[in-house]
């Protein structure tokens, strides 16, 4: 089974604090996407990266970067966190060529005090 | 880029009735179409997927959807709701051939299943 896992379930920062969300896969996918989900809004796309050190700014990248310095590994990082990036944050990895469907890590719940 | 209306945020309905959720897409090129259910404090779960071929596909847990071109549609039916299918549901269109590799969702669909 294709595995994506998350390295926290939940986790509490303060503002301004840089924060790291790490993602691991274990199927060789070559994509690997970041969104984050808010009641109403569905899942929104962070970054995605077709492959390593590539990466591709999806709809909401402000505040955002991210790090794909390995095939099944890749980073969320908020430079500077602040209140409203209070988010479920989901992982999530595929084929190449948007063929296939994502697999998706368990989420991130982050919350920015 | 491609994108995904869900036609209502919340759907209710009684257990044993019929299930149908909305989704309509736009795509500049021929779209590969998800249908994925989230259960409270999980992550995403592949309902079914439509890619080529047969425009009506079968997914898990009784769940169906048709791919209708000309209505730009993908919408998911099961005939027999069950309280177990309570939970949240979206709809998820990716592009290929084309440059992006990126997948874009719907807002979600959240389902309520009545005694």
């Amino acid at each position: 089974d294709v595995k994506v896992t998350q390295s926290s379930r939940y986790l509490v920062k303060r503002t301004g604090e840089k924060v790291f969300l790490e993602c691991v896969q274990d199927m060789d996918h070559e994509n690997m996407f970041w969104y984050r989900q808010d009641p109403g809004l569905g899942l929104r796309l962070i970054y995605f990266s077709y492959d390593v050190k590539m990466k591709e700014k999806g709809d909401i990248p402000e505040g955002y970067s991210v790090s794909r310095e390995k095939k099944e590994r890749f980073s969320l990082i908020l430079e500077s966190a602040s209140t409203n990036q209070t988010s479920m944050y989901l992982c999530a990895s595929s084929l190449g060529q948007g063929r296939t469907e994502a697999f998706f890590g368990q989420g991130t719940r982050l919350t920015v005090v | 880029a491609q994108s995904v209306t869900q036609l209502g945020s919340h759907v209710s309905v009684s257990e044993g009735a019929l299930v149908l959720l909305r989704c309509n897409y736009s795509s500049s090129v021929p779209p590969y179409l998800f249908w994925y259910v989230q259960y409270p404090n999980q992550g995403l779960q592949l309902l079914l997927k439509y890619t080529t071929g047969a425009t009506l596909v079968k997914g898990i847990n009784g769940f169906e959807a048709e791919f209708k071109k000309s209505e730009t549609s993908f919408h998911l039916t099961k005939p027999s709701a069950h309280m177990s299918d309570a939970a949240e549901y979206f709809c998820a269109v990716s592009e290929f051939p084309g440059n992006n590799n990126d997948m874009r969702f719907g807002a979600g669909t959240r389902l309520t299943v009545k005694p």
